[in-house]
């Protein structure tokens, strides 16, 4: 079954502590990853992608084939990083995306 | 340029009621998408479209019917309203179907109450 789990609904650390959102999926074929954000008041955007190996307002993520994850890491939180983090799953040849159930970060002053 | 734009924010609907959720893209996107978003739950595909006259069923199509006259406009209708379709929903778009610069660009959403 073609699923994305992200096993943490909220998670709360300190200004200046490190953040890591997990997210671990299943799918068969070759997958596309992302991790989408939704701040408050604002809509859901891209945050990075897997494919670009980049790093955005300090979040970096490694696809892990073998352990078939894509953990959003991130070495010292800020407040602005305050939001709701969505990792989604995009098939090889497909356009759809499989969306997981979101990790609410907080992040404390 | 605005985007990806929805009408309206919120709507109370009586069971049994129909109505049609708007959605408009001034990106010249092909790719256009609805979701659905229920409490603790991630989003969930209903419907998508390829390009205008070409429409196709998500993961949760049921109760639901779209259209694309237009390569702007992906109206979402929702037929006898039903208290399962109380939802958050999502209209997106995206320039291309995959690539290294792939991305989907969001609405800000319809919060939609059925009672």
């Amino acid at each position: 079954a073609q699923r994305v789990t992200q096993p943490e609904k909220l998670l709360s650390v300190f200004k200046g502590a490190p953040v890591e959102l997990k997210c671990n999926y299943s799918y068969s074929g070759s997958p596309e990853l992302f991790w989408y954000v939704q701040y408050s008041r604002q809509r859901l955007q891209l945050l990075l992608r897997h494919i670009s190996r980049e790093s955005i307002k300090g979040f970096t993520a490694d696809l892990n084939k073998g352990e078939t994850s894509f953990h959003l890491k991130k070495p010292f939180a800020q407040e602005e990083d305050s939001a709701m983090y969505y990792c989604a799953l995009k098939g090889s040849g497909t356009y759809k995306y499989i969306f997981g159930t979101g990790t609410r970060l907080k992040v404390l002053a | 340029n605005a985007g990806v734009t929805q009408t309206p924010k919120f709507r109370i609907l009586k069971i049994g009621q129909s109505m049609t959720l708007q959605c408009t893209q001034d990106m010249n996107h092909n790719y256009m998408y609805w979701y659905r978003q229920d409490p603790g739950m991630g989003l969930k595909l209903i419907y998508y479209s390829v390009g205008a006259g070409i429409t196709d069923k998500g993961e949760v199509p049921n109760g639901y019917n779209v259209s694309r006259s237009t390569t702007e406009d992906f109206p979402l209708r929702l037929e006898l309203a039903a208290p399962s379709q109380t939802s958050v929903y999502f209209c997106a778009s995206s320039r291309e179907a995959g690539g290294p610069a792939y991305e989907q660009y969001f609405g800000p959403g319809t919060r939609l109450t059925v009672t």
